[in-house]
Parts: structure tokens; sequence; C-alpha cells
């Protein structure tokens, strides 16, 4: 299996800050990689596929940028409505696997 | 709006089963591959299975195969999840997803397994 990390576990950060979140595969998954929000008691919401294509209504402030075996997901300037878990998921190879997420919260 | 809509959860007792449903509208279920991700209490996400839009192909995560199986019906629009012989570790709220990478998701379903 694909193992799928993400770093840091926790993030404390500004609104207005610029944040990176970093997921690693354990092998190659070319650009088969999506970005998901979480916030508590919802269910997860799609921002990137592909790496690096912004879902449709997400936010230019959210990118996605890799391939291979490393990726980032960068928010430009922090909202209040970004504070959040972020989870990476490869789809490349059965089973399909998420990384541990990143609580992204206030500082 | 495209909205999809499990039911089926409860409290079972290990070694039951239960057998999950998602309904989709706003968009034609059998152009899509669906799939069936969880969330235990606290933890992350997990994937545990997808079927092809034609049903003819299914994929499961090591920890459900051969106790979970998935299925769907487009004429109904509806994805289904049956599982058997259910561990305390199954104890999860259940979403079903659609897609490739998952575009759309439903609001979940908890099981909880317990005796």
């Amino acid at each position: 299996d694909i193992q799928m990390t993400q770093s840091p576990s926790t993030l404390s950060a500004n609104v207005g800050d610029k944040v990176t979140l970093t997921c690693r595969a354990s092998q190659s998954i070319r650009n088969w990689l999506a970005w998901y929000q979480q916030k508590p008691g919802k269910a997860p919401h799609l921002l990137i596929y592909k790496a690096s294509t912004l879902e449709s209504g997400v936010p230019s402030r959210f990118s996605g940028s890799g391939s291979g075996t490393e990726f980032t997901l960068t928010i430009s300037s922090l909202q209040p409505d970004d504070f959040a878990t972020y989870y990476c998921q490869q789809y490349n190879s059965y089973p399909w696997t998420f990384g541990q997420g990143t609580k992204v919260e206030i500082k | 709006e495209v909205r999809l809509v499990e039911s089926g959860g409860g409290l079972v007792q290990p070694g039951g089963s239960l057998r999950l449903s998602c309904i989709a509208s706003g968009f034609i279920l059998n152009s899509y591959e669906m799939n069936w991700v969880r969330q235990a209490p606290g933890k992350g996400l997990e994937w545990i299975s997808n079927i092809s839009s034609s049903a003819i192909n299914t994929h499961y995560t090591e920890s459900v195969k051969g106790r979970f199986t998935i299925s769907r019906d487009n004429a109904k629009n509806s994805v289904y999840l049956q599982m058997n012989s259910l561990r305390v570790e199954d104890t999860a709220i259940y979403y079903c997803a659609s897609g490739l990478y998952f575009r759309h998701w439903g609001q979940g379903t908890l099981v909880t397994v317990s005796s």
C-alpha cells in the first residue's frame, strides 16, 4: 500500500499568513493526488485534484503543486474560514489512501 | 443541486451485520464510480471500497475484504455497502463519495459496533 505522510500534524497561524502543508507519498503517485478540507462535524470538501487543479468554486488563495512523491498545498492568505483539517489522498493505485491530516488552528 | 444521502447506520453488536445505502439526486449516478469512506471517532479518513460505474469492478481495503460488499443499482441512483462480521474497530461515520477523487460527499451515517 502507498503510505501518505502529512506534515506538520498541526499548524498554528494567523489570519493573513501564507501557509504551506506538505504531503509525501511512499512511492511515486505521478500527479494523482487530491486535497480536502474538513471542518468539525462536516463531510470533507474537495479543494484540489490532479495535484494542482483547483476545484470549481474553491477560492484562488488555495493552490497545489508537486508530482511524484512530494506535494504541497498552499494557502496564500489565511482566512477565518480556512481553520480546519486538511487531508491529502492518492488515487494512483489501490487501495486509495489518505494522509493523517494537518490541523490548521488559530495562533 | 447534487446530493448524496446515506442511511442504514446504527448500533450493532460485534459479529452483526448492517446494510448502508447512499441515494443520489441532482446527478446521474451511473456516470460515476462510487466510494465508501469512513472516519472513526476523532480519527482521519479511510477509503474502504469503490465500485465502477458499470458495477463490473470493485475494490476494497484489506481490513474489510471478505466482510464488506459494495453494490449499486443505477436505476435507483443508489449505492450500497453490505457489512457483515462487524468488529468494534469498524465503528465510524461512513460516507459515500463520488468519482475518482471525491467531488461529492454525503453527510455520513454513524455505525457503532459495541456489545
